[in-house]
């Protein structure tokens, strides 16, 4: 079974600039999950999408951030303009019901 | 919101030598995951544990929810242990979000 994959896995992107991480779940997992870390901070929770629908987007820091998951498989995370405070490592979980979550190696973004 | 300890931040082991990690939550949880954080970065499974105690190798773990704290025990570390091991809790009566601690650095020497 095929674990949860990102791309790109390192992203460099000028100020302003747009970025479109990829997230594809482990099949059948109708939950997915963006977390990041930015540089010396935890990990933190971006969004949770249930299908397709977004069940909670607490994290999001601002509407720079637009999450999507049509059809319900896999999702994309665009940061537009980019700043530098974006800069950091983007991760991606999916889980089955409720329970365990599984996390893909993340894309390390930097904004220069 | 609930807060997430770990302790200790940073642990330098002797190859062979055993360990114990704490995480300590502040508020009653549905579920607890360890993870290991390996040197590319990747986040990798290693209990999913919301109660009691489960053992894998030369790794376990107990959680006592009624005490907010886990345990996970390292036995006869190995230089592949070195990393970071993070504990994550999803709070009860919210959503299924991870709130994470900020890890516990290992490294383990030969």
């Amino acid at each position: 079974e095929a674990g949860v994959t990102q791309f790109p896995s390192h992203s460099v992107i000028e100020k302003g600039q747009t970025v479109t991480l990829r997230c594809d779940p482990i099949s059948g997992h109708d939950n997915l999950y963006w977390y990041r870390r930015v540089m010396g901070k935890e990990i933190k929770f971006l969004l949770h999408f249930v299908k397709e629908s977004k069940q909670d987007e607490s994290g999001m820091p601002n509407n720079r951030f637009l999450a999507e998951r049509t059809g319900g498989t896999y999702s994309t995370l665009k940061v537009q303009p980019a700043e530098l405070e974006d800069s950091g490592v983007y991760f991606c979980a999916s889980s089955h019901s409720t329970g365990e979550q599984f996390f893909g190696p993340g894309t390390r973004l930097t904004v220069l | 919101g609930i807060q997430v300890e770990q302790s200790p931040p940073d642990l330098i082991l002797q190859e062979g030598a055993n360990s114990t990690l704490r995480c300590n939550f502040s508020d009653s949880v549905n579920n607890l995951q360890w993870f290991h954080q390996n040197p590319w970065g990747q986040l990798i499974n290693l209990f999913y544990i919301p109660s009691g105690t489960k053992q894998n190798g030369r790794l376990s773990a107990t959680t006592v929810a009624t005490e907010r704290y886990s345990l996970l025990y390292i036995s006869s570390s190995q230089t592949t242990d070195s990393g970071v091991y993070f504990c994550a809790v999803t709070p009860s009566g919210g959503y299924n979000k991870l709130i994470f601690g900020a890890g516990t650095r290992l490294a383990v020497h030969p």
